[in-house]
């Protein structure tokens, strides 16, 4: 079965960073873009950027470029996102998600990891 | 402000037709670009609706289905149930963004 699990809750400082992971399982991991999306407390989701696990290609939306970094580990099938400079603002729910299609990044997005909580205060 | 707009909002009765409109415009949806739908149950991680437009993943009921037209989409869902209420998202491409972009949202109640 596929699935996608993040790491726990974070609480950091103004100004910090995060890293969050997202370890893949039940798939080949290079086969599928991952989609990093947020949800700020009783909003909407955002969508942040992709990685593509084969090439380590990534994309980020223009509001994140410069402060967000996505990586991965292939030898473990997990996905990274890192996001620098945080603000009161950055505090939300972040999702890792996998493209639907293999090899597309301009996709739906079908399995979801549980959500991690990042709490800047 | 989201480039795809959705109501904030919409009711029906149980048993009845709701739909919910994904307006977007000429380098998204009306690109060609296809349209994604997700329900976010609350409290809960976002679950893939309908892909590519109008296909429904296995396990969804057939009473949500999706079309598309132009610069906008249309989830509709029949046969209304109590377990239906949920937060419903969109979702397609922006070419001039290179972006993934998200409606708004719109909140299902079943009165």
């Amino acid at each position: 079965q596929v699935h996608l699990v993040q790491s726990g809750a974070e609480v950091k400082k103004p100004g910090a960073s995060v890293k969050v992971s997202c370890k893949a399982s039940g798939y080949t991991f290079t086969d599928y873009y991952i989609h990093w999306v947020r949800q700020a407390p009783g909003q909407g989701l955002e969508w942040m950027g992709w990685i593509n696990p084969n090439s380590g290609g990534t994309n980020s939306a223009q509001q994140f470029y410069g402060r967000v970094t996505m990586t991965r580990d292939s030898s473990i099938s997990t996905v990274y996102m890192e996001l620098y400079r945080l603000i009161s603002e950055d505090t939300a729910v972040y999702f890792c998600a996998r493209g639907v299609v293999p090899g597309a990044s301009a996709e739906g997005m079908d399995v979801w990891g549980q959500g991690t909580t990042v709490t800047v205060s | 402000h989201s480039v795809l707009r959705q109501p904030p909002s919409v009711s029906g009765a149980p048993g009845q037709r709701v739909t919910i409109s994904c307006t977007g415009g000429s380098s998204n949806i009306g690109a060609g670009y296809d349209v994604h739908w997700y329900q976010q149950l609350p409290g809960t991680v976002p679950k893939l609706l309908i892909f590519d437009n109008n296909n429904r993943p296995s396990g969804v009921p057939d009473r949500f289905s999706g079309s598309k037209s132009g610069t906008s989409a249309s989830l509709a869902i029949t046969g209304l149930q109590a377990d239906d209420e949920a937060d419903y998202y969109c979702q397609s491409y922006d070419s001039s963004l290179s972006a993934v972009v998200f409606g708004g949202g719109t909140k299902v109640t079943a009165l």
